[in-house]
């Protein structure tokens, strides 16, 4: 079974700081994994996924997130934040290559982006 | 980008009833169907795998006979929440897996909050 954990339950940080979230994750098969953010009262978006290949993942509104296998971590990063990226931020894990299997997700890191 | 839709978005019963949830693929054709519950500020949790045409697979500690879920087409799979009571309350979210796109591709609906009085 894979698991997810998510070492930070919140993370405030200043405007134009940068921010990194941490995501660790446990599987003894390959794994694709995901970063998702939820706004308020509002579903998941996608911001960014490894599949295969280079480890450093670029996503959406400037977030990248860098898969590293010996540590099994997947952490989300962005070197400037802004106030609208203020929201709660979900990592995922799937087992690879099995279409049927549902998403398991990190607990979620609460992002509060202050002026 | 593909869309998935829920109905209602916000739906406040009372105790006892029974309340539906629909979870349609606007624009592509979804074999398989997820449920997930999402408390105030908690993960979300899978309920349930709907797949079109069989019996959904139900986590362990989920109620089949109190979540019933339905996959019925290729774009529309339901949850029924019967006999609702309070501790019900929750956020319930949807994806799909689109049967045509990549294998990792699966696509989230807005969630429907429900309220039970």
């Amino acid at each position: 079974a894979q698991s997810v954990t998510q070492l930070d339950s919140q993370v405030p940080v200043f405007e134009e700081a940068p921010v990194e979230l941490r995501c660790n994750y446990s599987s003894s098969v390959s794994v694709y994994l995901f970063w998702y953010v939820q706004y308020p009262n509002q579903g998941l978006q996608l911001l960014l996924k490894y599949l295969s290949g280079s480890t450093l993942v670029k996503g959406i509104n400037g977030f990248e997130a860098e898969f590293n296998k010996s540590q099994t971590s997947f952490h989300l990063r962005k070197p400037s934040v802004h106030i609208s990226d203020t929201a709660e931020y979900f990592c995922a894990v799937r087992r690879a290559n099995q279409a049927g299997t549902a998403l398991i997700f990190g607990k979620g890191t609460t992002l509060s982006v202050s002026s | 980008g593909a869309v998935v839709s829920q109905h209602p978005s916000r739906v406040i019963c009372k105790s006892g009833t029974s309340v539906k949830i629909e979870c349609r693929s606007l624009d592509f054709q979804a074999t398989t169907m997820f449920w997930y519950r999402q408390f105030p500020k908690q993960s979300l949790m899978l309920m349930a795998t709907s797949n079109e045409g069989s019996k959904a697979t139900y986590e362990q500690g989920v109620e089949k006979d109190k979540f019933l879920i339905n996959h019925a087409s290729l774009t529309l799979s339901t949850l029924t929440v019967t006999s609702a009571h309070p501790e019900d309350s929750s956020f319930y979210i949807c994806s799909a897996r689109d049967r045509g796109g990549r294998v990792s591709t699966q696509y989230f609906g807005p969630g429907t909050r429900l309220l039970v009085l």
